[in-house]
């Protein structure tokens, strides 16, 4: 079946330009992710839903970033005013359900990886 | 901030060859994961293993778990050049739902 797909896959903006990034998740599950990955290190949690409800947004790095998840299906991490500092690969991943710290697998999508120059 | 701690940051084995790769995490856990990330793609899961485990295999994986040290350790066994790829671990805390806090990871290179 389908697994997670992200859109688009490369991005390149300009300081203070304004983005939106996509994310679909596998059909059916639940709780979806959205994780930040600079060069060379490890993917970095920014915030989740489970269905429509952002749970969490604690790992999101400012108020420029916001996200979405208004059907409880796709989502959409928007970044506005983008700085450089914000070049990244942004990975999605969604489960089945979130019924435990962990206990259930994350699939992840291939990510979108953003240069802003 | 980043949990856990991969070790070594890069490996480079021959073929055939096993390849080890540590991970150290800080605070207490329910569940640690093993990913694969292969340059440009996503990450893809390996294997879980619960932190009442102490051993848990998956064809040419093998992954141990020792709580008391708060440290884990992949091996993969008889390498492939497929198996190039940056490997993360992964890990939950006992505080409640939280999300995935992944290491720095462990670049594997293998030679044919």
């Amino acid at each position: 079946g389908a697994g997670v797909s992200q859109s688009p896959r490369y991005k390149v903006a300009k300081r203070g330009q304004d983005v939106a990034l996509r994310c679909d998740p596998i059909s059916g599950h639940v709780s979806l992710f959205w994780y930040q990955q600079a060069l060379g290190q490890g993917p970095e949690f920014l915030t989740y839903f489970q269905n429509e409800a952002q749970l969490d947004k604690s790992g999101l790095p400012s108020d420029r970033f916001f996200a979405e998840r208004p059907e409880g299906s796709v989502s959409t991490l928007k970044i506005q005013r983008t700085q450089q500092e914000d070049s990244a690969v942004y990975l999605c991943a969604s489960s089945l359900d979130f019924g435990g710290a962990g206990t259930d697998t994350q699939y992840f999508g291939p990510g979108t990886r953003l240069t802003v120059l | 901030s980043q949990q856990g701690e991969e070790d070594p940051q890069a490996l480079s084995i021959q073929e055939g060859e096993n390849a080890t790769m540590n991970c150290s995490y800080k605070t207490s856990i329910n569940n640690l994961q093993w990913y694969r990330q292969n340059s440009g793609r996503g990450l893809v899961h390996l294997i879980l293993i619960r932190s009442n485990e102490r051993e848990k295999h998956s064809g040419r994986l093998r992954v141990t778990l020792d709580t008391s040290k708060k440290s884990s350790s992949l091996l993969i066994t008889a390498s492939r050049a497929a198996d190039t790829a940056s490997y993360f671990c992964a890990t939950d805390s006992l505080s409640g739902n939280t999300p995935l806090v992944f290491g720095k990871g462990t670049r594997l290179s293998v030679i044919a």
